[in-house]
């Protein structure tokens, strides 16, 4: 399996909902990634999980709170979000922590009404 | 802070045209790596490059990573329409993150 899976593909949500993204590997990488993506710009980090332990926060603001159950799995929970948070969500996976190739899913293209 | 510049930002060529895209720094980069992007779908990696002067080809796609590690090119040659799409350059940094350059949007016509 060389994929990352990431549900839904779309979501939309009011500014008082509470959603969930999700995003699956079984590659083995023990490292893996949350990127904010508008149209026509490249991906912004937001987060770094390494080993299961967020090592990296790009100073996200705490209406998106991402979790790691385990070394497959990452979820990035949403809550209170506003319309300029509309954008394509990426999930994406990598061997360790140095970024030699990441794999990237296909995205959730988020929606805030 | 490392950036990464990259150009041209916009492409529109004839199909079976060659072009070349650049991405360069004033930074060293451990690695450089290309992404292709296509509407709605997440980055694909194309290429990881790791040494200075390194060269990939990979189809009519060649890939160059600088002697000094702070830049490479993307040259495609005989272009397809099937190539149309957003192409990105991504530098990893010692502190194990990705910095992408701005991208470039390649259209090809037929």
């Amino acid at each position: 399996d060389t994929e990352v899976t990431q549900t839904p593909k779309h979501l939309v949500m009011g500014m008082t909902n509470k959603k969930s993204l999700k995003c699956e590997q079984h590659m083995g990488h023990r490292a893996m990634y949350w990127y904010k993506q508008k149209a026509k710009k490249p991906p912004e980090l937001m987060f770094v999980y390494s080993y299961e332990k967020l090592s990296i926060n790009e100073s996200v603001p705490s209406r998106f709170s991402p979790e790691c159950p385990n070394s497959s799995l990452l979820n990035l929970h949403l809550h209170a979000l506003q319309p300029e948070d509309s954008a394509l969500y990426l999930c994406a996976s990598s061997q360790g922590g140095r970024p030699y190739g990441y794999t990237f899913g296909s995205g959730t293209r988020l929606t805030v009404v | 802070t490392q950036l990464l510049e990259q150009s041209p930002q916009f492409l529109s060529i004839q199909e079976g045209e060659n072009l070349t895209v650049y991405c360069n720094s004033s930074s060293v980069f451990s690695s450089l790596q290309w992404y292709r992007q296509e509407p709605g779908e997440g980055p694909v990696l194309l290429v990881t490059v790791v040494t200075g002067g390194e060269v990939k080809k990979l189809k009519r796609l060649t890939f160059q990573f600088g002697d000094a590690r702070k830049d490479s090119s993307l040259h495609i040659t005989a272009a397809q329409p099937g190539d149309t799409g957003l192409y990105l350059c991504a530098g990893g940094d010692q502190g194990g993150k990705l910095i992408f350059g701005q991208g470039t949007e390649l259209s090809v016509k037929p």
